[in-house]
């Protein structure tokens, strides 16, 4: 298996532009999430989705994250205006059994908000 | 809310040593813990996992316990070689979707 699949992995972009980032999770598993990573904070989750649905957004900052999952082999994070405190690395893993498996990660995408 | 601690944020062995790298938790209430290693510029890559009701897992030359009475775990890595020089870190799974995450022990073999 190919692993998780995450693009792009590097975006520089300014501020006030809108940023999607992508991710295919490993085929059959049921279960995917957003982190994003800052030295400040580590790892953090963002969202959980279990069978393509919302399980937990609490973790999403405000109303300027989306996140959605139209199907079980694709996922989309967007940041709809991006600001310099966004920029971090966003990872998306996937499990066959939500957090109680063994999650995988994606190499992450790279973030930098001018 | 779950705290997870790795104490020290950096070690440096000399290749060959064996060495042990600590993970506490505050809250003992969890279902599992696992052993991630970062490289640079990388994703996470699970090495062991831990389930509540076990006390050890092995993996070739790795080795994790758990401990949840006293809220510790610890990964046990066995003649160190410049290859396992990457991140390691602890995250516990104490219900409600989420793993909590340590900051990391950044681990350095030397040749």
């Amino acid at each position: 298996d190919a692993g998780v699949i995450q693009s792009p992995r590097h975006e520089v972009t300014e501020m006030g532009q809108e940023v999607t980032l992508r991710c295919k999770p490993i085929s059959g598993h049921n279960s995917l999430f957003w982190y994003r990573q800052t030295m400040m904070r580590g790892l953090e989750l963002l969202i959980y989705f279990n069978n393509n649905v919302p399980i937990d957004d609490s973790g999403m900052p405000e109303d300027r994250f989306s996140a959605k999952m139209p199907n079980a082999s694709f996922s989309t994070l967007k940041i709809q205006p991006s600001e310099p405190r966004d920029s971090a690395v966003y990872f998306c893993a996937s499990s066959l059994a939500g957090a109680t498996g063994e999650l995988f990660f994606g190499e992450g995408s790279r973030l930098t908000v001018l | 809310k779950q705290e997870v601690t790795q104490i020290p944020a950096a070690l440096s062995v000399p290749e060959g040593e064996n060495l042990v790298l600590n993970c506490s938790f505050t809250d003992s209430a969890i279902y599992n813990l696992q052993w991630f290693r970062q490289d640079p510029g990388k994703g996470l890559t699970s090495l062991l996992l831990i389930q509540s009701s076990q006390r050890e897992q092995t993996s070739g030359r790795l080795n994790a316990s758990l401990d949840k009475s006293s809220g510790r775990s610890t990964l046990y890595i066995a003649a160190s070689q410049p290859g396992d020089s990457a991140t390691y870190l602890c995250a516990v799974y104490p219900g409600a979707n989420n793993l909590f995450f340590g900051t990391g022990t950044r681990l350095t073999v030397i040749p």
